[in-house]
């Protein structure tokens, strides 16, 4: 089994609706990413947490949020979704400060 | 503003060929570190580098720190079709108090592609 879960792999939606993608894992690390990947552009932070009481936003926050519901949980939500949403989304995980992340498999996620 | 250019963007080469894939920045990092990414999966670590003019071999893979811990590179001798994938590095710098936490910066990828 995966030490990192995202879930769902992949969804199309349309545009308005409103979306979570949730992340588990069983690696009990405290530190908590999720990142979207673009062609061309890399991997950018949205929003990291270094443990269950502890939320900050990344470089590209806007329009999203999220929810560090235990340790092993932290799930992302697009409010109201708009097609530049449109990308692959990664969460990742660090037992501690410069530690390596550990990534889960992806979400596939395209807005109409 | 692209904090690490990472180059070259796309590199095809034939089966035994070497090469070499770049990450510069102007900032200095307190280590740096390397992920190979496949279709369909997340990225993988395989090395971190952490002091100045380090050098790190993993098989045919060589990392290279650069004495200024500003920049990186990685070094594929006789590459193999089981290298393709994309070259991710990630320079980590402190922030907060004393520089107590830190945070990741990704480059853009390289994407390595070995023909039989």
């Amino acid at each position: 089994d995966a030490d990192v879960t995202q879930t769902p792999r992949n969804r199309i939606t349309k545009t308005g609706k409103r979306i979570m993608l949730e992340c588990s894992q069983t690696k009990g690390h405290d530190r908590m990413y999720w990142y979207r990947q673009d062609p061309g552009l890399g991997l950018r932070l949205i929003y990291y947490s270094f443990d269950v009481k502890d939320i900050n936003k990344g470089e590209i926050s806007d329009g999203y949020s999220v929810s560090r519901q235990a340790q092993a949980k932290f799930s992302l939500s697009l409010e109201s979704a708009i097609p530049n949403q449109t990308a692959l989304y990664f969460c990742a995980t660090s037992p501690g400060r410069e530690q390596p992340q550990h990534f889960g498999d992806g979400t596939r996620l395209s807005i109409l | 503003t692209q904090l690490l250019e990472q180059s070259p963007q796309f590199l095809s080469i034939q089966e035994g060929e070497n090469l070499t894939v770049y990450c510069n920045s102007s900032s200095v990092f307190s280590s740096l570190q390397w992920y190979r990414q496949e279709p369909g999966e997340g990225p993988v670590l395989l090395v971190t580098v952490v002091t100045g003019g380090e050098v790190k071999k993993l098989k045919r893979l060589t990392f290279q720190f650069g004495d200024a811990r500003k920049d990186s590179s990685l070094h594929i001798t006789a590459a193999q079709p089981g290298d393709t994938g994309l070259y991710l590095c990630a320079g980590a710098i402190g922030f907060g108090s004393g520089g107590s936490n830190y945070k990741l910066t990704f480059g853009k990828g390289t994407l390595l592609t070995v023909n039989p």
